[in-house]
């Protein structure tokens, strides 16, 4: 597997489960994001790990939960979802924060019920 | 909160036809940048442009850094079938940090 892969690749979930996005990029970077994509709006940034700290909480709800276990995976925790969250997560990372490294999933289709 | 422009918003072109869309900011922004994103995957990086008037191309594609630092420009020449895809610009106003700003999008449908 090269680059960032994500699992799975579409999720329909009820509003009272519990689930988790994966993230994993075998690209060595040593920075990783979690973008929300919603119709016709643009990325949203949710958060940012550099060396597995957590440096961006961009105002996300608490019922979304990262984790960074290292600097090859990285979680997005769901839990007690609202409809309005179903959108396509996209995980991207980079080498430090420069543009031209960064490179984004295929992205977890949501759908909240 | 900030916003990006882009226009147009979506675009039917025949092939073979060049295509030029632009993305505009009330803010001057550092760093452009231009993605494509095909159905069911993330976008990929296509231009990155770091100076105010830098012209940079990748094969077909083109794109401008604006003198004024408030917008940029894609240009496709000759188009193909397989430009078909949404086209994202991204601003970042300070250099070396994760913050950047997306558009909403272009949408490009090329008709054989």
């Amino acid at each position: 597997e090269t680059g960032v892969t994500q699992t799975p690749r579409h999720l329909v979930m009820g509003m009272t489960n519990k689930k988790s996005l994966k993230c994993e990029q075998h690209l060595g970077h040593n920075a990783m994001y979690w973008y929300k994509q919603s119709a016709k709006k643009p990325l949203e940034l949710m958060f940012v790990y550099s060396l597995e700290e957590r440096v961006e909480n961009n105002s996300v709800p608490s019922r979304f939960s990262p984790e960074c276990p290292n600097s090859s995976h990285l979680f997005l925790h769901l839990h007690t979802l609202q409809p309005e969250d179903s959108a396509l997560y996209l995980c991207a990372s980079s080498q430090d924060y420069l543009p031209d490294t960064q490179y984004f999933g295929p992205g977890t289709r949501l759908t909240v019920l | 909160g900030q916003q990006l422009n882009q226009s147009p918003q979506s675009m039917f072109i025949q092939e073979g036809e060049d295509v030029s869309m632009n993305c505009t900011s009330s803010s001057i922004f550092n760093t452009w940048l231009w993605y494509k994103q095909d159905p069911g995957e993330g976008p990929v990086l296509l231009i990155a442009l770091y100076k105010a008037g830098e012209l940079t191309s990748n094969g077909r594609l083109t794109a401008q850094f604006g003198i004024t630092r408030k917008d940029s420009f894609l240009n496709i020449s000759a188009s193909i079938p397989s430009d078909v895809g949404i086209y994202f610009c991204a601003g970042q106003k300070t250099s070396g940090t994760y913050k950047y700003i997306f558009g909403t999008g272009t949408r490009l449908k090329v008709l054989a």
